[in-house]
């Protein structure tokens, strides 16, 4: 069985730029979720969709963090304008029942 | 609070045991979980337990739960050199179905 893909694997970009990250969950999970990981911390959830409507985004800095999840499947994190502590690791995860499973993660570092 | 709590650091000889311990908060918690993460990786399900269980064991891993407590244990049983890495563990809170995570122990294996 395949894992959760992400992409890219690492990305440096300057303060104010813009950045995408993409993840394709495990086949037939209807859960996905954002983590954002800083470093010496635990994963913080950011949003949580179920198929492709939001179910949390609590946590979800929503003036420069936007999440899709178009056709159930794929999603996309965005970040516009970045900070410079939104330096972190970005966690997909995806789940069927409660176990989530993760994928290795996108290390963005904010200049 | 919210907290899930794990001593930082942990040193072992290779070959000893290892015992990773953690506090949680949420007496009424459904899924307990240990999971490790590896330089540059994602975080990688290890094992879990469910709360009306007191005790798993797979291989070389033992997960112990105290209710009453509220704690965690997971020991390595032979520590390896590859078993060096951080081991989170998480909560999922049955009010919500989040999963909160600890700050994650960092394992050091001695020659």
């Amino acid at each position: 069985e395949a894992g959760v893909a992400q992409s890219p694997r690492y990305k440096i970009i300057e303060k104010r730029q813009s950045v995408a990250f993409w993840c394709n969950p495990i086949s037939g999970h209807a859960t996905l979720y954002w983590y954002q990981q800083i470093l010496g911390q635990g994963p913080k959830l950011l949003i949580q969709f179920q198929n492709n409507g939001v179910v949390d985004d609590s946590q979800l800095p929503k003036d420069r963090f936007s999440a899709e999840r178009l056709k159930g499947v794929d999603s996309t994190l965005k970040i516009q304008p970045a900070k410079l502590e939104d330096s972190a690791v970005y966690l997909c995860a995806s789940s069927l029942n409660s176990a989530r499973f993760f994928g290795p993660g996108t290390r963005l570092t904010v200049l | 609070g919210e907290d899930v709590e794990q001593s930082l650091f942990l040193s072992v000889r290779e070959g000893d045991s290892s015992v990773i311990n953690c506090t949680y908060t949420d007496s009424s918690s459904t899924y307990l979980y240990w999971y490790k993460q590896e330089p540059g990786a994602g975080l990688q399900l290890l094992t879990y337990i469910f709360s009306n269980m007191d005790m798993k064991q797979d291989q070389r891993l033992t997960v112990l739960l105290n209710k009453k407590d509220k704690h965690l244990s997971l020991r390595i049983a032979d520590t390896q050199t590859g078993d060096s890495a951080i081991y989170f563990c998480a909560e999922v809170q049955n009010r919500d179905d989040k999963i909160i995570f600890g700050k994650g122990t960092r394992l050091h294996i001695l020659p």
